[in-house]
């Protein structure tokens, strides 16, 4: 099992809908979460981090964790176009004694006008 | 990107040449870390300084690759020979705010990196 996991799409959604992006984690004893955005021949850009179970709300993103189900996921809100791009969940992972960011792979997301 | 300035942003190689590139995080940043992403893939750590020491190099494939941050400040990462393989985005990445479990990490333009 992969230390975090993303489905790696294509994920295709309609201009103005919710774009819904999920992510799981194998450590249970991780506790901070990160998502980014890549657009394309671009270098990821930090979009959210969430710490506490629940919902985190900034404009038209939430993030949302669960920790019991080792679950974060990202909802987007009135999707546009801009927002094409891939979305990486990344984990605070203790490995080896070590902390570490570990990334999933990826979605793609697709907004089609 | 976050004040972090990579060079050179592509570079196109022949086999068992080297290469080295430059990460230079435009205001003092402690801690600074060297990613490598596959076409596909999620960024991998490479290696993470703290100021000058290199506390976490266990992924760095140490037979060809090397890294340095002298002074605590600039980092250079060199590949020795490269590999058809070693094609793919080497991205630099400094971390800001808290320390800890709630440290956030940006990440500078990257340099492309072609072998053929």
């Amino acid at each position: 099992q992969k230390e975090v996991e993303q489905n790696s799409g294509p994920l295709s959604v309609p201009e103005g809908a919710i774009a819904s992006l999920n992510c799981t984690y194998s450590d249970r004893g991780s506790q901070s979460f990160f998502w980014y955005r890549q657009y394309s021949g671009k270098s990821p850009e930090l979009i959210m981090s969430i710490y506490s179970n629940g919902d985190k709300e900034d404009g038209r993103f939430t993030a949302q964790l669960n920790k019991a189900s080792q679950y974060v996921s990202l909802l987007i809100r009135d999707s546009q176009p801009s927002d094409s791009a891939t979305y990486l969940c990344a984990v605070n992972l203790i490995i080896q004694g070590a902390q570490k960011l570990v990334f999933g792979q990826g979605t793609r997301l697709t907004i089609n006008p | 990107e976050a004040g972090v300035v990579q060079s050179p942003r592509y570079k196109i190689i022949e086999k068992k040449q080297p290469v080295a590139f430059w990460c230079n995080p435009i205001s003092g940043h402690n801690t600074l870390y060297w990613y490598l992403q596959n076409l596909g893939q999620g960024p991998e750590l490479l290696i993470r300084y703290e100021n000058e020491e290199a506390v976490d190099d266990s992924q760095l494939p140490k037979d060809r690759f090397s890294a340095e941050r002298l002074k605590g400040v600039d980092s250079t990462l060199k590949i020795q020979p490269a590999e058809l393989g070693d094609s793919a985005v080497y991205l630099c990445a400094i971390s800001l705010g808290l320390k800890g479990i709630r440290e956030t990490q940006y990440f500078g333009p990257g340099t492309r990196l072609l072998v053929l």
